[in-house]
Protein backbone atom coordinates (compact mmCIF):
# COMPACT_ATOMS: atom_id res chain seq x y z
CA UNK A 1 0.00 0.00 0.00
CA UNK A 2 1.29 3.27 -1.38
CA UNK A 3 2.16 5.78 2.00
CA UNK A 4 -0.20 8.83 0.36
CA UNK A 5 -2.98 8.12 -1.75
CA UNK A 6 -4.65 11.19 -4.11
CA UNK A 7 -7.14 10.65 -6.25
CA UNK A 8 -4.83 12.00 -9.73
CA UNK A 9 -8.23 13.20 -11.28
CA UNK A 10 -8.18 15.22 -14.10
CA UNK A 11 -10.90 17.46 -12.30
CA UNK A 12 -11.91 19.64 -14.89
CA UNK A 13 -14.25 22.63 -13.16
CA UNK A 14 -15.96 26.24 -14.40
CA UNK A 15 -14.60 29.18 -13.36
CA UNK A 16 -16.23 30.25 -10.17
CA UNK A 17 -16.83 26.95 -8.84
CA UNK A 18 -15.87 25.00 -5.86
CA UNK A 19 -13.61 21.89 -5.81
CA UNK A 20 -12.38 19.37 -3.20
CA UNK A 21 -9.56 17.49 -3.20
CA UNK A 22 -8.70 14.68 -0.49
CA UNK A 23 -5.78 12.94 0.17
CA UNK A 24 -5.53 9.50 2.73
CA UNK A 25 -2.57 8.80 4.38
CA UNK A 26 -1.56 5.12 5.75
CA UNK A 27 1.13 5.75 8.49
CA UNK A 28 -0.75 7.02 11.43
CA UNK A 29 2.48 8.14 12.87
CA UNK A 30 2.72 11.03 10.29
CA UNK A 31 3.50 14.35 12.17
CA UNK A 32 3.21 16.98 9.36
CA UNK A 33 0.75 17.64 5.91
CA UNK A 34 1.53 19.77 3.15
CA UNK A 35 -0.48 20.77 0.10
CA UNK A 36 1.91 21.51 -2.88
CA UNK A 37 1.15 23.11 -6.55
CA UNK A 38 2.70 22.11 -9.23
CA UNK A 39 2.70 23.43 -12.39
CA UNK A 40 3.52 21.52 -15.95
CA UNK A 41 7.38 21.71 -16.60
CA UNK A 42 7.81 23.38 -13.30
CA UNK A 43 9.13 22.58 -9.59
CA UNK A 44 6.23 22.01 -6.95
CA UNK A 45 5.62 24.90 -4.61
CA UNK A 46 3.83 24.84 -1.16
CA UNK A 47 0.68 25.85 -1.58
CA UNK A 48 0.00 25.44 2.25
CA UNK A 49 0.58 23.39 5.67
CA UNK A 50 -2.22 21.57 7.22
CA UNK A 51 -2.34 21.79 10.88
CA UNK A 52 -4.61 19.91 13.31
CA UNK A 53 -7.66 22.87 13.49
CA UNK A 54 -7.87 23.25 9.60
CA UNK A 55 -6.38 26.71 8.20
CA UNK A 56 -7.42 29.02 5.64
CA UNK A 57 -5.62 31.20 3.03
CA UNK A 58 -7.71 33.13 1.07
CA UNK A 59 -10.01 30.86 -1.37
CA UNK A 60 -8.08 27.84 0.00
CA UNK A 61 -9.02 26.02 2.98
CA UNK A 62 -6.65 22.86 4.47
CA UNK A 63 -8.29 20.29 7.01
CA UNK A 64 -6.80 17.37 8.35
CA UNK A 65 -8.55 14.42 9.96
CA UNK A 66 -6.12 12.66 11.97
CA UNK A 67 -9.27 9.65 13.17
CA UNK A 68 -9.74 8.81 9.24
CA UNK A 69 -5.87 9.83 7.99
CA UNK A 70 -6.68 12.10 5.52
CA UNK A 71 -6.53 16.05 4.56
CA UNK A 72 -8.55 17.49 2.20
CA UNK A 73 -7.80 20.78 -0.04
CA UNK A 74 -10.99 23.00 -1.08
CA UNK A 75 -10.64 25.79 -3.57
CA UNK A 76 -13.54 27.96 -3.42
CA UNK A 77 -14.44 30.83 -6.17
CA UNK A 78 -11.73 28.57 -8.64
CA UNK A 79 -9.76 30.43 -11.27
CA UNK A 80 -7.91 30.33 -14.42
CA UNK A 81 -4.49 30.59 -12.62
CA UNK A 82 -5.90 27.71 -10.11
CA UNK A 83 -5.30 25.06 -13.31
CA UNK A 84 -2.72 22.75 -11.99
CA UNK A 85 -1.44 19.57 -10.24
CA UNK A 86 -2.12 19.50 -6.13
CA UNK A 87 0.48 17.12 -4.51
CA UNK A 88 -0.07 16.28 -0.86
CA UNK A 89 2.83 15.35 1.15
CA UNK A 90 3.14 13.68 4.65
CA UNK A 91 6.01 13.55 6.62
CA UNK A 92 6.90 11.71 9.48
CA UNK A 93 8.89 14.13 11.47
CA UNK A 94 10.32 13.62 13.95
CA UNK A 95 9.59 9.55 14.70
CA UNK A 96 11.97 8.63 11.63
CA UNK A 97 13.78 11.71 10.82
CA UNK A 98 13.07 13.61 7.72
CA UNK A 99 10.99 11.37 5.15
CA UNK A 100 8.50 13.18 3.12
CA UNK A 101 5.93 11.06 1.15
CA UNK A 102 4.14 12.74 -2.12
CA UNK A 103 1.14 11.90 -3.68
CA UNK A 104 0.95 11.24 -7.33
CA UNK A 105 -0.76 14.55 -7.83
CA UNK A 106 -4.34 15.20 -8.77
CA UNK A 107 -4.61 17.44 -12.04
CA UNK A 108 -7.04 20.29 -11.98
CA UNK A 109 -8.27 22.21 -15.02
CA UNK A 110 -10.46 25.37 -14.73
CA UNK A 111 -12.59 26.02 -17.50
CA UNK A 112 -13.66 29.57 -18.73
CA UNK B 1 10.35 30.49 2.87
CA UNK B 2 13.59 29.38 2.38
CA UNK B 3 14.81 29.83 -1.00
CA UNK B 4 16.51 27.10 -3.14
CA UNK B 5 18.85 27.30 -6.10
CA UNK B 6 19.67 24.84 -8.50
CA UNK B 7 22.21 25.00 -11.61
CA UNK B 8 21.80 24.45 -14.58
CA UNK B 9 18.14 24.76 -15.43
CA UNK B 10 18.36 23.17 -18.36
CA UNK B 11 21.26 20.53 -20.11
CA UNK B 12 21.35 19.17 -23.37
CA UNK B 13 23.95 16.32 -23.61
CA UNK B 14 25.72 13.47 -26.00
CA UNK B 15 25.50 10.48 -24.42
CA UNK B 16 28.27 8.99 -22.34
CA UNK B 17 28.40 12.61 -20.88
CA UNK B 18 29.21 12.84 -16.77
CA UNK B 19 26.68 16.06 -15.91
CA UNK B 20 26.80 17.84 -12.48
CA UNK B 21 23.84 19.77 -11.19
CA UNK B 22 24.12 21.62 -8.12
CA UNK B 23 21.72 22.51 -5.79
CA UNK B 24 22.05 25.41 -3.07
CA UNK B 25 20.25 26.51 -0.13
CA UNK B 26 20.53 30.10 0.19
CA UNK B 27 19.22 30.99 3.46
CA UNK B 28 18.85 28.70 6.01
CA UNK B 29 21.22 24.81 6.94
CA UNK B 30 19.68 22.23 5.04
CA UNK B 31 20.56 18.97 6.89
CA UNK B 32 18.96 17.47 4.62
CA UNK B 33 18.78 17.61 1.16
CA UNK B 34 16.21 15.36 -1.44
CA UNK B 35 16.63 14.71 -5.10
CA UNK B 36 13.97 13.76 -7.20
CA UNK B 37 13.36 12.95 -10.64
CA UNK B 38 10.53 13.30 -12.85
CA UNK B 39 9.55 11.48 -16.23
CA UNK B 40 6.61 14.05 -18.09
CA UNK B 41 3.19 13.39 -16.67
CA UNK B 42 4.71 11.34 -13.97
CA UNK B 43 5.01 12.03 -10.24
CA UNK B 44 8.06 12.52 -8.59
CA UNK B 45 10.56 10.32 -7.20
CA UNK B 46 12.30 10.10 -4.53
CA UNK B 47 15.89 8.88 -5.74
CA UNK B 48 18.20 9.65 -2.84
CA UNK B 49 18.10 11.46 0.67
CA UNK B 50 21.22 12.97 1.70
CA UNK B 51 22.37 14.49 4.88
CA UNK B 52 25.29 17.04 5.22
CA UNK B 53 28.61 15.02 5.66
CA UNK B 54 27.71 11.48 5.53
CA UNK B 55 26.91 9.12 2.24
CA UNK B 56 23.53 9.53 0.28
CA UNK B 57 20.58 6.82 0.94
CA UNK B 58 19.25 5.83 -2.22
CA UNK B 59 15.96 4.19 -3.21
CA UNK B 60 15.56 1.13 -4.21
CA UNK B 61 16.14 0.92 -8.24
CA UNK B 62 18.57 3.55 -8.13
CA UNK B 63 22.20 2.63 -8.82
CA UNK B 64 24.66 4.68 -6.71
CA UNK B 65 27.47 4.73 -9.03
CA UNK B 66 25.83 6.45 -11.90
CA UNK B 67 23.99 8.92 -9.46
CA UNK B 68 26.75 10.32 -7.60
CA UNK B 69 25.71 12.43 -4.69
CA UNK B 70 28.11 14.69 -2.95
CA UNK B 71 26.13 17.18 0.38
CA UNK B 72 29.65 18.34 1.80
CA UNK B 73 28.49 21.62 2.79
CA UNK B 74 25.33 22.72 4.81
CA UNK B 75 24.35 24.54 1.80
CA UNK B 76 25.57 22.73 -1.34
CA UNK B 77 25.03 19.46 -2.70
CA UNK B 78 25.53 18.11 -6.02
CA UNK B 79 24.02 15.36 -8.29
CA UNK B 80 26.33 13.87 -10.84
CA UNK B 81 24.54 11.92 -13.79
CA UNK B 82 27.65 9.58 -14.60
CA UNK B 83 27.43 8.93 -18.40
CA UNK B 84 24.72 9.68 -18.93
CA UNK B 85 22.29 7.93 -21.48
CA UNK B 86 18.75 8.98 -23.13
CA UNK B 87 16.80 6.98 -20.60
CA UNK B 88 18.66 9.33 -18.37
CA UNK B 89 16.75 12.67 -19.98
CA UNK B 90 14.35 13.80 -17.12
CA UNK B 91 13.26 16.79 -14.83
CA UNK B 92 15.71 16.55 -11.88
CA UNK B 93 14.62 18.71 -8.86
CA UNK B 94 16.15 19.24 -5.73
CA UNK B 95 14.32 20.08 -2.03
CA UNK B 96 15.83 20.85 1.30
CA UNK B 97 14.92 20.91 4.62
CA UNK B 98 16.32 21.00 8.35
CA UNK B 99 15.62 18.59 11.09
CA UNK B 100 16.15 21.75 13.36
CA UNK B 101 12.48 22.70 13.26
CA UNK B 102 9.48 20.62 13.16
CA UNK B 103 6.64 20.31 10.93
CA UNK B 104 9.24 22.78 8.04
CA UNK B 105 8.17 21.96 4.76
CA UNK B 106 10.79 21.05 1.61
CA UNK B 107 11.30 23.86 -0.32
CA UNK B 108 12.43 23.25 -3.62
CA UNK B 109 14.94 24.29 -6.47
CA UNK B 110 13.60 25.43 -9.70
CA UNK B 111 14.38 21.81 -11.03
CA UNK B 112 16.84 20.98 -14.20
CA UNK B 113 15.72 19.83 -17.20
CA UNK B 114 18.66 16.83 -18.76
CA UNK B 115 18.18 15.72 -22.04
CA UNK B 116 20.81 13.48 -23.57
CA UNK B 117 21.04 12.83 -27.01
Amino acid sequence: RKEVEQDPGPFNVPEGATVAFNCTYSNSASQSFFWYRQDCRKEPKLLMSVYSSGNEDGRFTAQLNRASQYISLLIRDSKLSDSATYLCVVNLYPNTGNQFYFGTGTSLTVIP
Amino acid sequence: GAVVSQHPSWVICKSGTSVKIECRSLDFQATTMFWYRQFPKQSLMLMATSNEGSKATYEQGVEKDKFLINHASLTLSTLTVTSAHPEDSSFYICSTSTIQYSNQPQHFGDGTRLSIL
